[in-house]
């Protein structure tokens, strides 16, 4: 059984902290995926990393896939009440002709203006 | 806006019954996943449907079904209902890639 873990599981800063959360599996990835769900909302797709190794920044966001594709990290430089929400990673992987995205459990993140 | 729309936006019925749970797709797309979210469960894949034809099943219970119609519009069906089952419910869709687009999702509260 494959199964992503993430964390902290719940994570509360201040507005113009930095903070990073990491999404960890045992299965290797074809690619990986994270998205930002606000309350009572669907999740929404932040960015796909396919290459291991690789990093990929959206503004403050700055998100990266292992090297062995496995894991990833989310880092938010200055952290903004904007930002809060729970973060999901999903992890891609290729069984027989179709591929399934797997979700992690996810971290909640509270920034406190 | 994701373009993909579910409805009810909300449910509230009792134990025991039965309800139908209606999304619709962004315009193109073929592929509908749908999935549970409970606080205690996190994001919980059910099933997923390629034009019409099963694809994928998750942690869906037998007292659960869906189905994809020919117009690719998908419902989910969930019977026998119990105070547990009381979630949010999403759909997803995705043109074939990996990227899902999620709709508002559907709560249900079982009474």
């Amino acid at each position: 059984t494959q199964l992503l873990e993430q964390s902290p599981q719940f994570l509360s800063i201040q507005e113009g902290e930095n903070l990073t959360v990491y999404c960890n599996s045992s299965s290797v990835f074809s690619s990986l995926q994270w998205y930002r769900q606000e309350p009572g909302e669907g999740p929404v797709l932040l960015v796909t990393v396919v290459t291991g190794g690789e990093v990929k920044k959206l503004k403050r966001l700055t998100f990266q896939f292992g090297d062995a594709r496995k894991d990833s990290s989310l880092h938010i430089t200055a952290a903004q009440p904007g930002d809060t929400g729970l973060y999901l990673c999903a992890g891609v992987t290729t069984e027989t002709s179709y591929d399934k995205v797997i979700f992690g459990p996810g971290t909640s993140l509270s920034v406190i203006p | 806006d994701s373009g993909v729309t579910q409805t009810p936006k909300h449910l509230i019925t009792a134990t025991g019954q039965r309800v139908t749970l209606r999304c619709s797709p962004r315009s193109g797309d073929l592929s509908v996943y749908w999935y549970q979210q409970s606080l205690d469960q996190g994001l919980q894949f059910l099933i997923q449907y390629y034009n019409g034809e099963e694809r994928a099943k998750g942690n869906i219970l037998e007292r659960f079904s869906a189905q994809q119609f020919p117009d690719l519009h998908s419902e989910l069906n969930l019977s026998s209902l119990e105070l547990g089952d009381s979630a949010l419910y999403f759909c997803a869709s995705s043109n074939g890639g990996h990227e899902q687009f999620f709709g508002p999702g559907t709560r249900l509260t079982v009474l």
